[in-house]
Order: structure tokens, then C-alpha cells, then sequence
């Protein structure tokens, strides 16, 4: 099922300006995290805000939650040619035991030098 | 050691054949994870082990069989496979102690193409 929608699907900026992604959810969850993923690559973990918090800042990301509109936002500041790559947000649902995680259709972002 | 490790990186394989993914991790992880993704698409749960009992199966086909030996390794078994089957498959893992902080550390990934 599918839990996470992101706009844009594709970004495409200029080296130095600031990158928005956003996702949108459905259902309740524990908290929400953010991903890269380099072309063809693993996923590296970026950030995960719970969901009792409302922002949360991590060197040039920011993020924010708002579980009343089931929704989350992802800032790059400054991006950086490296910053190109695939964003995912995932939403961490309720369940008993082990961790299910639901991951949006992602947005591809370049950086142009 | 913060890394998770798959074997082999890229595989092809027939309908017919038998093969195996391989996924290490030597971070005292006790929750792993197998995945499954497309081309521009988001990485698909399939299982999910916590402390080497399987406890998620998404529907998976029986054709995808998985087995956690031990809290270290994880291998995700292929039998007679489909072309649709091709994808990227990755494994990750997690403390598997704590939901409210839980983050997952990805492999890789194994290339598969089914001919």
C-alpha cells in the first residue's frame, strides 16, 4: 500500500541555492525519516523527527512535521553539486515487533554547477 | 563497523536457476530487512527478521525464500524466478531494540536481472 506521496517527483536547482521537498502520509505513524539514494545505490539515513516534535535541524537539512496535515517537509540549505540524488521520505507505521517502513515515490534532485 | 554488505553486487540469472543473496553486518544489529526496488521507484519491504525470527512477510511470492542463520547474515534464496523479478534488491538492518529512534543502515544492494 502506498503511504507516501513527495512533490516534486524532479528538482533541478542552481549550486548554492536551497532545495524543497515535500511528502505527504496517511495514516498514523511513529515518527517520519528522510533518505538519499545515490544512483543505483544503498539508501544512507539522513534524519528522522518523531512524531511529538515539529522540527529538527541537522547540519544544512532542516526538516519539518505537521501530523495534523500528515505532512513533512525536507530543506537542503546552500546545495552542493553532491546533493544530487534521490530523497525519500518514510514513514515508520504502528505495528507490533519490528519496524515497517513505507517509503514515498521519492524526488530526484540535480544540482547544477 | 557501520556497514551492511551484499553479495554478490550483480547477478543474472535463468527461470530455471537457483541462486542466493548475501547480506553481513557486524554492528550487533538484531533486526534485518530485505527489499525489493524498481527502476525510479521506492524500496518495496518484503521481510523483515527481528532477533532471527521472521517477522514480517509482505505477501512475498514463495519463489523468494529467506533465512536469517544467524543475528550477522542474512541470504534471501531464488528459485525459478520471473523477468519481473529484475530489480535491485537491498538488504538493511536496525538496532531492533528501541521503535521511537529506529533507523535502518542499507546495503548496497544486489543487481538482479532474470532472463
Amino acid at each position: 500500500s502506498q503511504q507516501g506521496e513527495e512533490d516534486p517527483q524532479a528538482l533541478s536547482i542552481q549550486e548554492g541555492e536551497n532545495a524543497t521537498m515535500n511528502c505527504s502520509y496517511k495514516t498514523s505513524i511513529n515518527n517520519l525519516q528522510w533518505y538519499r539514494q545515490n544512483s543505483g545505490r544503498g539508501l544512507v539515513h539522513l534524519i528522522l523527527i518523531r512524531s511529538n516534535e515539529r522540527e529538527k535541524h541537522s547540519g544544512r537539512l532542516r526538516v519539518t512535521l505537521d501530523t495534523s496535515k500528515k505532512s513533512s517537509s525536507l530543506l537542503i540549505t546552500a546545495s552542493r553539486a553532491a546533493d544530487t540524488a534521490s530523497y525519500f521520505c518514510a514513514t515508520d507505521l504502528p505495528s507490533e515487533g519490528a519496524q515497517k517502513l513505507v517509503f514515498g515515490q521519492g524526488t530526484r534532485l540535480t544540482i547544477n554547477p | 563497523d557501520t556497514e551492511v554488505t551484499q553479495t554478490p553486487k550483480h547477478l543474472v540469472m535463468g527461470m530455471t536457476n537457483k541462486k542466493s543473496l548475501k547480506c553481513e553486518q557486524h554492528m550487533g544489529h538484531r533486526a534485518m530487512y530485505w527489499y525489493k526496488q524498481k527502476a525510479k521507484k521506492p524500496p518495496e519491504l518484503m521481510f523483515v527478521y527481528s532477533y532471527e525470527k521472521l517477522s514480517i512477510n509482505e505477501s512475498v511470492p514463495s519463489r523468494f525464500s529467506p533465512e536469517c542463520p544467524n543475528s550477522s547474515l542474512l541470504n534471501l534464496h531464488l528459485h525459478a524466478l520471473q523477468p519481473e523479478d529484475s530489480a535491485l534488491y537491498l538488504c538493511a538492518s536496525s538496532r531492533g531494540i528501541g521503535r521511537l529512534q529506529e533507523t535502518q543502515y542499507f546495503g548496497p544492494g544486489t543487481r538482479l536481472l532474470v532472463l
